[in-house]
């Protein structure tokens, strides 16, 4: 299986601040991945796929980006909406694992 | 609007097996691959599987080959995830999610609004 390691594992930050996290695969996997937002009690939400292309609705401060073994997410000006857990999943081979997450909270 | 519908939260005792659905609307539902995610309490999401409702075409991760079974009614436009022999360490909240027409580079959306599981003597 392919492993995705993200970091950090958790982060509070202030509102308005730049947000990066980062996801590593053990071996490449092309630009075949994606970053999911999750909420307390709600069901993951797709942000962006093959790497770098945002999924239709989502705020434009968000952008990915990378590709072979490492990849960012950015929130270019953090809201309080944007307060979730963040997930990487490689989609190069199966099983298409996820990274174990960050949670991410405003100061 | 694309939707996908899941049946309701389920108490079990172990040893019971039980079957989930997932009813999709909105798109054409052989056309596109149709997978599942395990979240148990307080993880992450863990990919289970997929298939491909058109020639039922499936994948399993090894880590839940063998204790899980999904299929699908084309003419219901629903997917199914059937858990055996069910353990308290099953007690999870469990999403389908729509992929692509493609198995390769694919990505999940939308989500099921989840089925919460518990499983429990």
């Amino acid at each position: 299986d392919i492993q995705m390691t993200q970091s950090p594992s958790s982060l509070s930050t202030s509102g308005g601040d730049r947000v990066t996290i980062t996801c590593r695969a053990s071996q490449s996997i092309r630009k075949y991945l994606n970053w999911y937002q999750q909420k307390p009690g709600r069901a993951p939400k797709l942000l962006i796929h093959a790497a770098s292309s945002l999924q239709s609705g989502v705020p434009s401060r968000f952008s990915g980006s990378g590709s072979g073994t490492e990849f960012t997410l950015t929130i270019s000006s953090l809201q309080p909406e944007d307060v979730a857990s963040y997930y990487c999943q490689q989609t190069y081979s199966i099983p298409f694992t996820f990274g174990q997450g960050t949670r991410l909270e405003i100061k | 609007e694309v939707q996908l519908v899941q049946s309701g939260a389920e108490v079990k005792k172990p040893g019971e097996s039980l079957k989930i659905s997932c009813k999709a609307s909105g798109y054409i539902f052989m056309n596109y691959w149709i997978g599942w995610v395990r979240q148990m309490p307080g993880k992450g999401p863990e990919w289970m599987g997929i298939m491909y409702p058109n020639d039922s075409d499936t994948r399993y991760s090894p880590s839940f080959e063998g204790h899980v079974t999904i299929s699908a009614d084309k003419s219901i436009s629903t997917a199914y995830l059937q858990l055996s022999r069910l353990k308290a360490s099953d007690t999870a909240i469990y999403y389908c999610a729509r992929g692509g027409w493609h198995l390769a580079d694919t990505w999940f959306d939308p989500w099921g609004q989840g089925t919460l599981v518990t499983v429990s003597s």
